[in-house]
């Protein structure tokens, strides 16, 4: 265990849903991440957060819509996806901005 | 040109062998490199640090750095099956202070 939990572990929707990933970190950092894995695809960074401010939006489009309401949650809303959506969402965080980062387990979205 | 270059793979290496992944970066600024090991169907695990060039070693493993040729390696003793995994090579280029992934190495230790 890394200290950063996700839930839901798997999720199945579609396209016109609403659904919401969670992720908390138990390790007192202050930055935390969103990344999308895709098969064969490098770790794509979605957002950042350094002390609950987003940093970074790596030209994610607006069915995917983060928010850190304190420095221990995250949480990604979506919502009208699309088939190729479908990855496995992972959520990080780190002491400080850009330093050693620690995943939790993820979560499987299959977007139908 | 890719930011941070791995082989795909699969590096197949006998059990006991030692196993040796490399990675390339195009940023000469970047400051901090990493190693993730994930399995199949898991998240990325952190197994190490290294921040000046040289070698780090923790267990069996060592991390080599060398910022010149801008190339970092990890280098596996004594593979074990339980090493089969993909390897993840994460670098810090600083001035964007955030990590940018490799496409990772997948390792097969054959018994």
């Amino acid at each position: 265990e890394t200290g950063v939990t996700q839930t839901p572990r798997h999720l199945v929707m579609g396209m016109t849903n609403k659904k919401s990933l969670k992720c908390e970190q138990h390790l007192g950092h202050n930055a935390m991440y969103w990344y999308k894995q895709s098969a064969k695809k490098p770790l794509e960074l979605m957002f950042v957060y350094s002390l609950e401010e987003r940093v970074e939006n790596n030209s994610v489009p607006s069915r995917f819509s983060p928010e850190c309401p304190n420095s221990s949650h995250l949480f990604l809303h979506l919502h009208t996806l699309q088939p190729e959506d479908s990855a496995l969402y992972l959520c990080a965080s780190s002491q400080e901005f850009g330093n050693e980062q620690f995943f939790g387990p993820g979560t499987r979205l299959t977007v139908l | 040109q890719k930011e941070v270059e791995q082989n795909s793979g699969p590096l197949s290496v006998p059990e006991g062998a030692i196993a040796s992944l490399n990675c390339t970066y195009s940023d000469r600024g970047s400051q901090s490199f990493f190693w993730y090991r994930q399995y199949s169907g898991k998240s990325p695990e952190l197994i190490m640090s290294i921040y000046s060039n040289g070698d780090k070693e923790d267990g069996r493993f060592t991390a080599q750095l060398n910022k010149a040729s801008q190339y970092v390696s990890l280098l596996i003793r004594d593979s074990q099956p339980s090493d089969s995994a993909t390897y993840l090579c994460a670098v810090n280029t600083g001035t964007a202070s955030k990590l940018t992934f490799g496409t990772g190495t997948r390792l097969q230790v054959t018994l």
